[in-house]
């Protein structure tokens, strides 16, 4: 059954610091993967997309890797400000037939705190 | 480019009445999703659109749900009898090509029910 897993759940950091998160996925074969960023009361929001050969990409202070080996993923969030607390997702594609069938983590949510 | 609209932003009704949310996708948008979105987790598809055509709905209540996108553009999704368990944030997405395609694939802001 393919699986995101994301952790840690919650996070609570103080404001300018770094923090990481992770994404294991049993999700095969794989495609791409994705994580978004969802504010409360809103809709998700694409921050990066990385296909099997692509292990880093970034978007501003967000900075996410990819190891399709170990079947991790990480995004990085570097001087966290307050617009950071949101909850982030993971999402999986795999590819051939299936590749409809996104597969999405129940996110961590994130608290920067001044 | 607009994005993808919803509405209502919020409804609240009671159990056993009916409610439906509606969506407007981006211009050009082929494909069309509803998910739901229950406190504390992630979006469950219920129901993929290709224009005015049904690709997936393995996971829609077919007993309560329906969905339909006659004119392959805008969609509503409706709930009739409601249930307690149906209270979370229904949100509407779309894109050029199938999901698991690296095309735009964009949310819309969801409406959130409270079923009472």
């Amino acid at each position: 059954k393919n699986q995101v897993e994301q952790s840690p759940q919650s996070l609570i950091i103080l404001e300018g610091k770094n923090c990481t998160l992770q994404c294991n996925y049993t999700v095969s074969p794989f495609s791409n993967l994705r994580w978004y960023k969802q504010d409360t009361g809103r809709g998700p929001v694409s921050l990066t997309i990385m296909t099997f050969s692509e292990n880093t990409k970034s978007n501003g202070r967000y900075t996410a890797t990819l190891d399709a080996d170990t079947k991790q993923s990480s995004l990085h969030i570097t001087a966290s400000q307050l617009s950071d607390s949101a909850s982030y997702i993971c999402v999986v594609s795999p590819s051939g037939a299936g590749s409809y069938q996104l597969t999405f983590g129940k996110g961590t949510k994130l608290s920067v705190i001044p | 480019e607009a994005g993808v609209a919803q509405s209502p932003r919020y409804k609240i009704i009671e159990k056993r009445q009916s409610v439906a949310f509606w969506c407007n996708p981006i211009s050009g948008h082929a494909t069309l999703y509803w998910y739901q979105q229950i406190l504390g987790q992630g979006p469950k598809l219920l129901i993929q659109f290709q224009n005015n055509g049904v690709v997936d709905d393995s996971q829609l209540p077919k007993d309560r749900f329906s969905a339909e996108r006659l004119k392959g553009v805008d969609s509503t999704l409706k709930i009739q009898p409601a249930k307690l368990e149906d209270s979370a944030v229904y949100l509407c997405a779309s894109s050029l090509a199938g999901r698991g395609q690296l095309n735009g694939y964009t949310f819309g802001s969801g409406t959130r029910l409270t079923v009472v």
